[in-house]
């Protein structure tokens, strides 16, 4: 079993729409959670990170449920920027590196 | 947010030559740096873990002499593919942590490189 397990979608959407991305891992001892964006062919880049509390960035929403081990992303009123492969990330305590889902594609459309 | 400079972007090497891939940090103190590998429609895989001045650290699988990597400088760190065969056509991304950031744990990425061995 995968340490971090996405859809990998893609997720077709028109602009304007709301998708939810989930992702769950397997270690209970995780600590940092995080979401990346990655654009074709690119470096991936922090979208967010995700507390416990949940948090927004604008059309953003993240949220974490450690009880279940999964973690969200809500995108509200979709465009075609967003079009791009959604990483889903864990660190895991004592460990210094980053463990990445294999990502979510969003295709926006219009 | 924190500047990582990779380089080449973009190589095409013959099988058995070996490849340099360069990683700068330009606008802080890299004192951990990370290098991944990405196959097509795969997720990033941690390739090693180098702290400054220190030995790499590689994962499990990931063939130390094959892969060399040196991170003599804080603001340097290089990954060696050497005798390149067509299976380690990828793309390599590195990533750096370190001091003088606003937060410290943040991983910043390079650019990529994208390595064709023919």
């Amino acid at each position: 079993r995968k340490e971090v397990e996405q859809d990998p979608g893609p997720f077709n959407v028109p602009e304007g729409a709301t998708v939810a991305f989930n992702c769950t891992y397997s270690n209970s001892a995780s600590q940092s959670f995080f979401w990346y964006r990655q654009d074709c062919r690119k470096e991936p880049k922090l979208l967010m990170s995700v507390y416990s509390s949940g948090n927004e960035d604008g059309r953003f929403t993240a949220q974490l449920n450690r009880a279940s081990q999964y973690i969200s992303l809500l995108i509200r009123d979709s465009k075609l920027s967003d079009s791009a492969t959604y990483l889903c990330v864990v660190r895991n305590t004592g460990f210094q590196k980053l463990v990445f889902g294999t990502g979510t594609r969003l295709l926006v459309s219009p | 947010g924190a500047v990582v400079s990779q380089h080449p972007s973009r190589v095409i090497c013959k099988s058995g030559t070996s490849v340099k891939i360069e990683c700068r940090s330009l606008d802080f103190q890299a004192t951990t740096m990370f290098w991944y590998r990405q196959f097509p429609k795969q997720s990033l895989m941690l390739m090693a873990t180098s702290n400054e001045g220190s030995k790499a650290t590689y994962e499990q699988g990931v063939e130390k002499d094959k892969f060399l990597i040196n991170h003599a400088s804080l603001t340097l760190s290089t990954l060696t593919v050497t005798s390149a065969h067509p299976e380690d056509s990828s793309f390599y991304i590195c990533s750096a942590r370190g001091g003088g950031l606003k937060s410290p744990f943040e991983a910043f990425f390079g650019q990529g490189t994208r390595l064709t061995v023919v």
